[in-house]
């Protein structure tokens, strides 16, 4: 089975703070992807890589930034954190592009931002 | 427009009973259809996908689409209370890069 696996289920962090949350999957994905969750919104994208070193913004970029310099491993980094940032931040990775799609998500990590 | 749409429920069914989760899409582009199953406090887990007009059997679910009419829709039959949780309704929209669009989930509760 695919795991992904993201480092903290839950993290509390102050206004200003810079905040990394870490995924990392084992089935040697090249897709990789990381939502945010919110009640009444859904599931909105953040940024997505497709392969190692490369980024692409999603639907709503501003404030975070990414790293992948691993193939297994993709960071979101909140460079400033804000109260509007508190959410749910979903990780998942998909296979090949053509099966891109089909999205293996990992258990999120719920962010407070006092 | 939001680009893909569903009522936000909760549905509530009766055990047994056929549960039917609508979604809506505004791109007409849009190639492949997914529904995912989100359980209270957990992450979502893909269930159905369909990429070709008419219906999608697994199980005690069916897949639905109509391209021209721009909807998807996912029957649950024989439902179970562990059926209860959010669907979430997602399509491929093909823009520059494939991109997964997310509809904000239904809320389906089965009553014993």
């Amino acid at each position: 089975d695919v795991k992904v696996t993201q480092s903290s289920r839950y993290l509390v962090k102050r206004t200003g703070e810079k905040v990394f949350l870490e995924c990392v999957q084992d089935m040697d994905h090249e897709n990789m992807f990381w939502y945010r969750q919110d009640p009444g919104l859904g599931l909105r994208l953040i940024y997505f890589s497709y392969d190692v070193k490369m980024k692409e913004k999603g639907d709503i970029p501003e404030g975070y930034s990414v790293s992948r310099e691993k193939k297994e491993r993709f960071s979101l980094i909140l460079e400033s954190a804000s109260t509007n940032q508190t959410s749910m931040y979903l990780c998942a990775s998909s296979p090949p592009r053509q099966t891109a799609e089909k999205l293996f998500f990992g258990s999120g990590t719920q962010l407070s931002v006092l | 427009q939001k680009e893909v749409e569903q009522n936000s429920g909760p549905l509530s069914v009766p055990e047994g009973a056929i549960a039917s989760l609508n979604c809506t899409y505004s791109d007409r582009g849009s190639q492949s259809f997914f529904w995912y199953r989100q359980y209270s406090g957990k992450s979502p887990e893909l269930i159905m996908f369909i990429y070709s007009n008419g219906d999608k059997e697994d199980g005690r679910f069916t897949a639905q689409l109509n391209k021209a009419s721009q909807y998807v829709s996912l029957l649950i039959r024989d439902s179970q209370p562990s059926d209860s949780a959010t669907y979430l309704c997602a399509v491929n929209a093909k823009t520059s890069y494939d991109k997964v669009i997310f509809g904000p989930g239904t809320s389906l509760s089965v009553i014993p």
